[in-house]
Parts: C-alpha cells; sequence; structure tokens
C-alpha cells in the first residue's frame, strides 16, 4: 500500500458524460501528478500540481481539468467522454515536486460505452 | 524531449533464475533520475528501484539492481533468484532533476512483460 488513495476504483459511464475522479495524497505529500494508461498510448503524463497550484501540464486533452484543494487532495474531471478515453487513469504523490520519488495510487479504471 | 525505450516487450526467465531487462533514454540533461516501477496483474505501480544519475555506484534493493551506463544512456535491471510473484509488467521511467522545468513529470517506456516459469 503506497497511501496514496483514489475513488472509485471502477467508473462505467457513457459517451458524452462527465466524471470526476479523486485522488488523496501520502500523509504530508504536496504534490500530485496525474497518468493516463491507454492500450494505444501507453502511461502518459497528464497534470501536476504542487501545494494547490498548477505546476506542469503534459499531453492532457481540453475536456479533462483537475485542480488540488486545501487538504492537498486532488481532482480530475473528464468532461464530453469519448470512446477514446477509456483508460486507466492514475494518481501519484511526492513530498514536493521535483526529483523525488513518486507513489501511485491503486488507479481508477474508467470505461466509456 | 527526453525519450525512454524499452526494446523487450515480452521476457521469460525460469523460477530462481536470473533476468535482465533492458532500457536506453535520450536526454540532453545532465541531472536526472531514472526508475524501474513494477505493474503485476493488480495494475497498481510499484516502484522497484531507483537511480540518481549523479551517483556512479549502481543502485540494489535485494533481488534487484540496475547497470546504470551514463555514457550509453542505458539503464537495466537485474532480478536474481526470480520468483513467481516477479511476474509483472516492468516500466522504466525517467525524470529530470531540473527544479524548475516541466521534468517534474516521469517519462515512461514502453513496458516488459516478465513471465515466471515454475
Amino acid at each position: 500500500d503506497s497511501g496514496v488513495t483514489q475513488t472509485p476504483k471502477h467508473l462505467i459511464t457513457a459517451t458524452g458524460q462527465r466524471v470526476t475522479l479523486r485522488c488523496s495524497p501520502r500523509s504530508g505529500d504536496l504534490s500530485v501528478y496525474w497518468y493516463q494508461q491507454s492500450l494505444d498510448q501507453g502511461l502518459q503524463f497528464l497534470i501536476q500540481y504542487y501545494n494547490g497550484e498548477e505546476r506542469a501540464k503534459g499531453n492532457i486533452l481540453e475536456r479533462f481539468s483537475a485542480q488540488q484543494f486545501p487538504d492537498l487532495h486532488s481532482e480530475l474531471n473528464l468532461s464530453s467522454l469519448e470512446l477514446g478515453d477509456s483508460a486507466l487513469y492514475f494518481c501519484a504523490s511526492s513530498v514536493r515536486g521535483w526529483g523525488e520519488t513518486q507513489y501511485f495510487g491503486p488507479g481508477t479504471r474508467l470505461l466509456v460505452l | 524531449a527526453q525519450t525512454v525505450t524499452q526494446s523487450q516487450p515480452e521476457m521469460s526467465v525460469q523460477e530462481a533464475e536470473t533476468v535482465t531487462l533492458s532500457c536506453t533514454y535520450d536526454t540532453s540533461e545532465s541531472d536526472y533520475y531514472l526508475f524501474w516501477y513494477k505493474q503485476p496483474p493488480s495494475r497498481q505501480m510499484i516502484l522497484v528501484i531507483r537511480q540518481e544519475a549523479y551517483k556512479q555506484q549502481n543502485a540494489t534493493e535485494n533481488r534487484f539492481s540496475v547497470n546504470f551506463q551514463k555514457a550509453a544512456k542505458s539503464f537495466s535491471l537485474k532480478i536474481s533468484d526470480s520468483q513467481l510473484g516477479d511476474a509483472a509488467m516492468y516500466f522504466c521511467a525517467y525524470r529530470s532533476a531540473e527544479r524548475e522545468t516541466s521534468g517534474s513529470r516521469l517519462t515512461f517506456g514502453e513496458g516488459t512483460q516478465l513471465t515466471v516459469n515454475p
């Protein structure tokens, strides 16, 4: 157990819908990262937050957004869902925002029908 | 941009034997970190080992060790005394050590699926 929690574990929804994925980092970690793992794209970095502020952006679609709250948990919002958004979404956390190891949560498996 | 390449999509090893998984990367940076993560069938991403580029000594964690060749940009993982529980997808990952760049992200290779035969 990495100490990073993600909810829900599984999500099934329809195209065009909107979902919210939630992540709680390890105690004491200030930085949260979101990654997407799909069959065709592999593991890709989406976005990073550090102590409530956006720190780095990767291949995140405009339909996707994220935020980190004062209690440091983070949410990833996916809207206007398409079949191709079906993937495993991981949250990871680290103490600060650079250099140190990232610890991953168990992931949320999203299936868009 | 940094890239990570794992040229072995699949590998297999007999229980108790040793196996080496390959990883190469491309970067223009001098300071960075390299990682091996394991993803078993549960899909959880588990850190196996970490190497700082400024350290010449290869990292070891129990049965897991790396061969880090900075000039060759190579970072292989050796698993000794392989166990059934080692069966998983293994990902090599790169992370910049530069604080102010967007390099705080992990860049992953495509993964190597390791099978352990009893």
